[in-house]
C-alpha cells in the first residue's frame, strides 16, 4: 500500500521567516495531495491541496509544489504568523483511479516565534 | 454548511468495556471515512463507506472493532472488547459523491477522544 514520510517532525522559526515542510510518497498511482492543518484539540482542517496534473499552486501565502517523477512534494509557508503555529499533515490518495482514502504522514509540529 | 458532527467528544472506559462513536456527515456526502489517530500520529484509515457500502476495511481490526452506516448517512463504530492501545481520537470525515475525474475533498469531525484505562 501507500506509504508518506514526513520531515521534519518539529520546525521553530522567527515571525516573518518562511517555512517548508516536505513529503515524499510510494505509490506512483496516488494522484491527490492534500495539506492539512491540526491545532491542538481540533479537528484536521485542509488548507490546501494539488493534484497530478499540475505542478504547483498558491493561496496568499501557501503554496505546495509536486514533482511526479521524484515522487515528492512540499507545503510553503511564507512571512510566517504566530497563528500559523499547528501539526501539519499531508497526505495521499489515488482518487478515483483506486483507493480513495488518505494515507498521511507523521506530521510536522510548526512553532513560529514572536 | 453544516459539518460533519461526531459524538461523544470524549468517553473514558475501562479495557475489555465496549465503546460506541455515532457520526453524522454532512448532508448528501455520499463517502464516509473512519480514522484512528493515535497521539502524536497521523490519521489511519479503518474503514471507508460509499453510500451503506463498505468500500475499503481492510485496516479494520475484525475481531474487535465493527462499524455500520445504515441507511447510508449516519454511522457508528464500535469497538468491543476495548484494548489499552485503542486509546485515540476517533475522526470521522466524508466527502461528496465522485463525479468524472474530480477527486473529493474530505472534512473532517472534531473527533471522540477514546481513553482506555
Amino acid at each position: 500500500g501507500e506509504n508518506v514520510e514526513q520531515h521534519p517532525s518539529t520546525l521553530s522559526v522567527q515571525e516573518g521567516d518562511s517555512a517548508v515542510i516536505k513529503c515524499t510518497y510510494s505509490d506512483s498511482a496516488s494522484n491527490y495531495f492534500p495539506w492539512y492543518k491540526q491545532e491542538l484539540g481540533k479537528r484536521p482542517q485542509l488548507i490546501i491541496d494539488i493534484r497530478s496534473n499540475v505542478g504547483e499552486k498558491k493561496d496568499q501565502r501557501i503554496a505546495v509544489t509536486l514533482n511526479k517523477t521524484a515522487k515528492h512534494f512540499s507545503l510553503h509557508i511564507t512571512e510566517t504568523q504566530p497563528e500559523d503555529s499547528a501539526v501539519y499533515f499531508c497526505a495521499a490518495s489515488m482518487g478515483d483511479t483506486g483507493r480513495r482514502a488518505l494515507t498521511f504522514g507523521s506530521g510536522t509540529r510548526l512553532q513560529v516565534q514572536p | 454548511e453544516a459539518g460533519v458532527a461526531q459524538s461523544p467528544r470524549y468517553k473514558i472506559i475501562e479495557k475489555r468495556q465496549s465503546v460506541a462513536f455515532w457520526c453524522n456527515p454532512i448532508s448528501g456526502h455520499a463517502t464516509l471515512y473512519w480514522y484512528q489517530q493515535i497521539l502524536g500520529q497521523g490519521p489511519k484509515l479503518l474503514i471507508q463507506f460509499q453510500n451503506n457500502g463498505v468500500v475499503d476495511d481492510s485496516q479494520l481490526p475484525k475481531d474487535r472493532f465493527s462499524a455500520e452506516r445504515l441507511k447510508g448517512v449516519d454511522s457508528t463504530l464500535k469497538i468491543q472488547p476495548a484494548k489499552l492501545e485503542d486509546s485515540a481520537v476517533y475522526l470521522c470525515a466524508s466527502s461528496p459523491q465522485f463525479v468524472g475525474l474530480a477527486v473529493d475533498t474530505q472534512y473532517f469531525g472534531p473527533g471522540t477522544r477514546l481513553t482506555v484505562l
